[in-house]
């Protein structure tokens, strides 16, 4: 099946810094990628649409200025957190649509990204 | 809006012993539901999905899962587990087929022993 890949994997930074999490479709192009927010013992929560070559769409809730997303390519998503605090570390999952084929497609997850704010 | 609740944390089974993950919906119409694994370190999968039709819904690895309407229900099960099948499970509802934003549960965590 198609791959989505995240990068890194994980990360640790000092609070106020900014950190800049990757998410890559492999093998297919994908014009619409997600980006998740997993706390601990809780559910994926969508924080926003990543549309190449358009401004993201955010959930109710979801600063954009604080997670700023870009989608410059059709195989790569950007999530940078800003000045980053102990608040924001959390499990940070993209995913992406495989539409090859026609149909809806199916709903490929990267590995996900674990942020730890000191 | 709808929810999702997996009422299990935590669940463990002995290997080739039989398996049932439990999940409850809420939804105002009809949903479409789905199952994802989660293994340490990797994506979320999907294991299987409702939209319609047949109730009892077959997926990949030997995974079966079955709606029911008068329960709000999605359960999922295997018939025997393998130590292979030890992480963490999600059950998801969405609106429509092609719909991204999915609810998740909370998870469910499989640990498989000896």
């Amino acid at each position: 099946g198609a791959v989505v890949s995240q990068h890194p994997s994980w990360v640790i930074c000092k609070s106020g810094t900014s950190v800049k999490i990757e998410c890559r479709s492999l093998d297919f192009q994908a014009t619409t990628m997600f980006w998740y927010r997993q706390f601990p013992k809780q559910s994926l929560m969508l924080m926003a649409t990543s549309n190449e070559g358009s401004k993201a769409t955010y959930e109710q809730g979801v600063e954009k200025d604080k997670f700023l997303i870009n989608h410059a390519s059709l195989t790569l998503s950007t999530l940078t957190v800003t000045s980053a605090h102990p608040e924001d570390s959390s499990f940070y999952i993209c995913s992406a649509r495989d539409l090859r084929g026609g149909g809806t497609g199916e709903l490929f997850f990267g590995e996900g990204s674990r942020l730890t704010v000191l | 809006a709808q929810s999702v609740t997996q009422p299990d944390i935590h669940i463990t089974v002995s290997e080739g012993a039989s398996l049932e993950l439990r999940c409850n919906y809420s939804y105002g119409a009809t949903p479409y539901l789905f199952w994802y694994v989660q293994s340490p370190g990797q994506g979320l999968q999907l294991l299987l999905k409702y939209f319609s039709g047949d109730t009892l819904v077959q997926g990949i690895k030997g995974f079966e899962a079955e709606f029911k309407r008068s329960q709000s229900s999605f359960n999922l099960r295997k018939p025997s587990v393998h130590w292979s099948d030890a992480a963490e499970y999600f059950c998801a509802v969405g609106a429509t087929l092609g719909n991204e934003k999915l609810t998740f549960g909370t998870g469910t965590r499989l640990t498989i022993i000896p």
